[in-house]
């Protein structure tokens, strides 16, 4: 089956050590989204690929970038974790165009842990 | 900015209960608006989708909502909700329309046990 996946589903990382999170896709998807997802709070919208194209958003920390190789897969850097970043990230796609009506896809998620 | 409201952080039913989870957004424009679900130990899924037209919109597993635009609105309901049913549910909405991609805004979830 087409999916999103993610690895690794759990990731424990120390106080200021950087830490990649990756996400690959088989839906051949032009737009990938990296979403944040703190405890009892909603997915929040970090930044989106569309192509080759990077949007961040405007109050994502400059602490978090991202990479996007090929159409197939995403990465997520943070390059100096600290504790306020343990979250889950989650990682979704959509074909994109003129047509809006395509949903998102999301994968299973990383949850990480700052020590 | 878009924000989206759901009041309800817990619920508990009985199975064949109904179901009706609030939702609210917050934007004056043309809107899409979602609601997925996400199961124990699963990843976020669609249930259903407005972008226009009827505004009773209904999706998989039985699920329905509505979408009053007065209210600014969107509430899912299920006639009779299952132990299945058991899950997550976020309500979303699309902050860019008609621009080729979503940049989807979402509420804080309503966490739902269905007991036998």
């Amino acid at each position: 089956d087409a999916m999103v996946i993610q690895n690794p589903r759990y990731q424990v990382t120390q106080f200021g050590k950087p830490v990649t999170l990756s996400c690959s896709q088989t839906l051949n998807h032009n737009v990938m989204y990296w979403y944040q997802q703190k405890s009892s709070q909603a997915p929040k919208l970090l930044f989106h690929y569309y192509d080759k194209d990077f949007n961040n958003e405007a109050d994502t920390p400059d602490n978090f970038q991202s990479r996007r190789p090929n159409t197939s897969f995403c990465f997520l850097d943070i390059r100096s974790p600290g504790l306020g970043d343990a979250a889950m990230y989650l990682c979704a796609t959509s074909r994109a165009g003129l047509d809006t009506y395509n949903e998102q896809f999301f994968g299973p998620g990383t949850r990480l842990t700052v020590l | 900015a878009q924000s989206v409201s759901q009041h309800n952080h817990h619920v508990i039913l009985s199975e064949a209960a109904s179901l009706e989870l609030g939702c609210n957004y917050s934007y004056g424009g043309t809107v899409n608006l979602f609601w997925y679900v996400q199961y124990p130990g699963q990843h976020l899924q669609l249930l259903l989708k407005y972008f226009s037209g009827d505004p009773l919109v209904k999706g998989i597993k039985g699920f329905e909502a509505e979408f009053i635009k007065s209210k600014f609105s969107f509430n899912l309901r299920k006639p009779s909700v299952q132990w299945s049913d058991t899950a997550e549910y976020f309500c979303a909405v699309n902050a860019l329309p008609n621009t080729g991609f979503q940049k989807l805004v979402f509420g804080t979830g309503t966490r739902l046990l269905v007991s036998p």
